[in-house]
């Protein structure tokens, strides 16, 4: 069956890029997510990547996707304070139901 | 940008009551879900919903779970008779086409007491 992968935590210096790393192991998937909730909130979508490309810019956020390696990672730059939440990665099949990752909770550093 | 939307926020009900889940998807959203998040755990997929009927259901999604679209407008998720490990947040999704990306609600967070 499909799993996602996460490392759990994460900490990064205020300024620094943030990667969040993520595995995955049905390669048929159609979209990948990242997906971030901030304590008590719901799950907001940052950005998604259809899984033909490689790679996806928006803003501070970069996607990229590794098929061959089943890996996907969230690149945050300029890390903010703001930042600070739980990121999940999830993939999904055509319109069928969504997989979710873990969850990698990001700590910022002052 | 047009949103789901999830009410209430909170519920809070009696082991063994029944609750009511509503979500108002966006308007030309054709394929819905319902999640849950457990406190600490992963989202997980209870149930998927197009033309009318349910297309999948998880393993979670036993008899006390029912889903509806009452009226063109609204889906609901129905909990018949509650119980504690039914605690958790639950969100609702929506898609258009078959491709097409999924966007989430904000989730009701229900606590069973």
């Amino acid at each position: 069956g499909e799993d996602v992968e996460q490392s759990l935590f994460l900490s990064v210096r205020e300024g620094d890029s943030s990667v969040i790393n993520c595995t995955y192991t049905d390669s048929s998937s159609t979209y990948l997510y990242w997906y971030k909730q901030e304590p008590g909130a719901g799950l907001q979508l940052l950005t998604y990547i259809f899984s033909n490309m490689d790679m996806k810019q928006d803003q501070r956020l970069t996607v990229l996707l590794n098929k061959k390696d089943k890996h996907l990672s969230l690149r945050i730059a300029d890390t903010q304070t703001g930042d600070s939440a739980i990121y999940f990665c999830a993939e999904s099949f055509g319109n069928e139901k969504l997989t979710f990752g873990t969850g990698t909770r990001l700590t910022i550093i002052p | 940008e047009p949103e789901v939307t999830q009410t209430p926020s909170h519920q809070v009900t009696q082991m063994g009551q029944e609750v009511i889940l509503r979500c108002v998807p966006i308007s030309n959203h054709l394929y819905f879900y319902w999640y849950r998040q457990i406190l600490g755990q992963k989202v997980e997929f209870l149930v998927s919903f197009y033309n009318n009927e349910i297309s999948e259901k998880s393993e979670i999604f036993d008899d006390q779970f029912s889903v509806e679209r009452p009226d063109g407008s609204n889906f609901t998720l129905k909990i018949r008779s509650t119980k504690l490990e039914d605690s958790a947040m639950y969100f609702c999704a929506g898609g258009g086409d078959k491709y097409e990306k999924l966007f989430f609600g904000s989730g009701t967070q229900l606590s069973v007491l």
